[in-house]
């Protein structure tokens, strides 16, 4: 069964630092994996894209990593600021079916 | 700038009511979704459509159905709400069906049955 671990569930971090979360999948075979913010009140919003051969991708300050032979993901967010408050999503596409597979978030808070 | 957009951000229904959900995209998206999002749970797939007129079940589509009469449309159907039904649900869109097609989701409507 297709399946999308994230961790931590939830964090906290000062206005200015640094996080990073996590993502682990089993989703085979794998086709791409996409990292979304959702503010509260919110749909979901796409951040990177990531397929089997990229390793690192930027948006901003948002760094989102991928290894694909231990299939884990990581999203960096660098000098937070108040609006990263938000849930973070894993979400990843195997190659042979349309249906997503959604990590339940990680849900960050920014306090100044 | 896409767009997708659901009927009401928040609603109270009684249990046994019929429930009407309405999202509406204005990208010409062959493909609409319903999800539903419970905490501690990723989002899950109630129904999708790739056409007018045309439905597949998802994951969960018990106590729903769907309706796709116009290509911007999609309407999500709780026959008889229950207290289970409880939750938020997501519309989103995708021209393509392929994974690396990016979904775009609407804001969400809050459904609470009591």
């Amino acid at each position: 069964k297709n399946q999308v671990e994230q961790s931590p569930q939830s964090l906290i971090i000062l206005e200015g630092k640094n996080c990073t979360l996590q993502c682990n999948y089993t989703v085979s075979p794998f086709s791409n994996l996409r990292w979304y913010k959702q503010d509260t009140g919110r749909g979901p919003v796409s951040l990177t894209i990531m397929t089997f051969s990229e390793n690192t991708k930027s948006n901003g300050r948002y760094t989102a990593t991928l290894d694909a032979d231990t299939k884990q993901s990581s999203l960096h967010i660098t000098a937070s600021q108040l609006s990263d408050s938000a849930s973070y999503i894993c979400v990843v596409s195997a190659s042979n079916d349309y249906k997503l597979s959604f990590g339940a978030g990680t849900t960050v808070t920014v306090r100044a | 700038d896409v767009k997708v957009t659901q009927s009401s951000r928040y609603l109270v229904k009684r249990t046994g009511e019929k429930v009407f959900l309405e999202c509406v995209q204005d990208m010409d998206h062959e493909n609409m979704f319903w999800y539903r999002q419970d905490p501690g749970l990723g989002l899950r797939l109630i129904y999708f459509s790739y056409d007018v007129k045309m439905k597949e079940k998802g994951d969960i589509p018990e106590g729903y159905s769907v309706s796709r009469e116009k290509k911007e449309r999609f309407s999500l159907i709780l026959e008889s709400a229950s207290t289970n039904q409880t939750s938020m649900y997501l519309c989103a869109s995708s021209k393509g069906l392929a994974g690396y097609n990016e979904q775009f989701f609407g804001p969400g409507t809050r459904l609470t049955v009591l």
